[in-house]
């Protein structure tokens, strides 16, 4: 069964550092990779999907790595701010399942300090 | 945003009792799926569906039933709600079954 980790648990940065967020998957067999946000009491919202093909993934701010063969991703936030403190999570789709069941991590706790 | 609501957003109700959630999309998506979020165990699949009338069990199913009647609507039944099943259920939806999943606001349900 795929297990998806996300170290630490939580964190704390001052504003302005850059966030370093790390995801490790037990097995690499998956078709992509997406990083979601989650803000107290909301729902979650979708930051970057990368393909199983692919190395990396930009949105702005947000920039999302794939080394799939050491089953690792890393999303990577420049120049933190306070609006960015939220829990962010990733979740894998495995390759043998096709019906979308995601498996998600426990999540990182991010904390930008004014 | 996708155009996903979730009713009713908070809940209480006794053990025993039926209950029923309602998740409502406006984006013609084919998939959509309910999880639950609970403190030390994340997000977990409960059901999803590809298509109207076609669903199936996710990763913890038991005690509770699916419907999909319409394209936009998709009804978690908690048979007879217990303790355990104390939560914040969301509903999810893609146009794929490997695009990018868009969640609804969540319900809170409690059970006492």
């Amino acid at each position: 069964k795929q297990e998806v980790t996300q170290i630490p648990a939580a964190l704390s940065v001052p504003e302005g550092e850059n966030l370093v967020l790390n995801c490790s998957f037990t097995d690499s067999a998956i078709y992509n990779l997406q990083w979601f946000r989650q803000d107290p009491g909301k729902g979650l919202t979708s930051l970057l999907l990368i393909q199983s093909s692919q190395r990396e993934q930009t949105s702005g701010r947000l920039n999302a790595s794939l080394d799939k063969s050491s089953g690792r991703s890393t999303l990577y936030i420049a120049a933190s701010q306070p609006g960015d403190s939220a829990t962010y999570l990733c979740a894998v789709l495995p390759l043998t399942d096709s019906w979308g069941k995601l498996q998600f991590g426990a999540g990182t706790q991010v904390v930008v300090t004014p | 945003d996708a155009g996903i609501t979730q009713s009713p957003r908070h809940k209480v109700t006794e053990t025993g009792t039926p209950v029923t959630l309602r998740c409502h999309q406006t984006e013609n998506h084919r998939y959509m799926y309910w999880y639950r979020q609970d403190p030390g165990h994340g997000l977990r699949l409960i059901h999803y569906s590809y298509g109207v009338k076609d669903t199936d069990k996710g990763e913890v199913s038991d005690g509770y039933s699916v419907s999909r009647s319409k394209t936009e609507d998709f009804l978690l039944t908690l048979e007879s709600a217990t303790s355990s099943q104390t939560s914040v259920y969301f509903c999810a939806i893609s146009e794929g079954q490997s695009e990018t999943q868009y969640f609804g606001p969540g319900t809170r349900l409690l059970v006492l």
